[in-house]
């Protein structure tokens, strides 16, 4: 079945240092790739997305590119801030069942002034 | 548009009690979702359902029930409650097409259960 593989956390970074959080897939078919953000004590929300091979999403200074030759769709950001202190999930929909969300376990990022 | 809502925000519940968690989401969305997040585990989705009066079981639906008799509403049952429910649940909601596929998913603010 489909699966995300996320790096573990938690990240600890000083504000405007250089963010990279690691996420490979497996999945069957073309999946659509997601990286949603959760701050403390709220609901997930999407960050961005790409659809499809080589598209690359990008959102509030992070980026994230599609690779399927590696399964890969690693979220990064060039200089941090406090407030992108949150859990970041990756997450794939597609592959054998195109609605559904497969997540990762999420990355805890806290971010130090 | 208030987007999709959960109530309760935070609700204790003793072993064998019942309750249900309400979700309700104003966009038009046809596509309707419950998860339960764990600590360190994401999310596992629980029950899903395509449209009114379709539902199906996700990767955990055991000790839950759902329905879905109207568009907005997609009501959670849990009918004996255990401390392995113990969890934050979400509600979420998109839009689908077979033709566009999956647009993404938007999540209520949770509800935090806690079963002793």
């Amino acid at each position: 079945g489909d699966s995300v593989t996320q790096m573990e956390g938690p990240v600890t970074l000083s504000e405007e240092a250089c963010l990279t959080i690691n996420c490979t897939y497996t999945a069957t078919g073309y999946p659509s790739l997601f990286w949603y953000v959760q701050y403390p004590g709220e609901g997930l929300q999407l960050l961005l997305k790409a659809t499809k091979a080589d598209d690359k999403g990008s959102n509030k200074g992070f980026e994230a590119t599609y690779r399927k030759e590696t399964t890969s769709f690693h979220l990064e950001k060039g200089s941090v801030q406090v407030s992108d202190s949150a859990v970041y999930f990756c997450a794939l929909s597609g592959g054998g069942s195109n609605y559904k969300l497969t997540f990762g376990k999420g990355t805890l990022l806290t971010v130090n002034p | 548009n208030a987007g999709v809502t959960q109530t309760p925000k935070f609700r204790i519940l003793k072993i064998g009690q019942s309750m249900t968690l309400q979700c309700a989401q104003d966009m038009n969305h046809n596509y309707m979702y419950w998860y339960r997040q764990d600590p360190g585990m994401g999310l596992k989705l629980i029950y899903y359902s395509v449209g009114a009066g379709i539902t199906d079981k996700g990767e955990v639906p055991n000790g839950y029930n759902v329905s879905r008799s109207t568009t907005e509403d997609f009501p959670l049952r849990l009918e004996l409650a255990a401390p392995s429910q113990t969890s934050v649940y979400f509600c979420a909601s998109s839009y689908f097409s077979p033709r566009a596929g999956n647009y993404e998913q938007y999540f209520g603010p949770g509800t935090r259960l806690t079963v002793t």
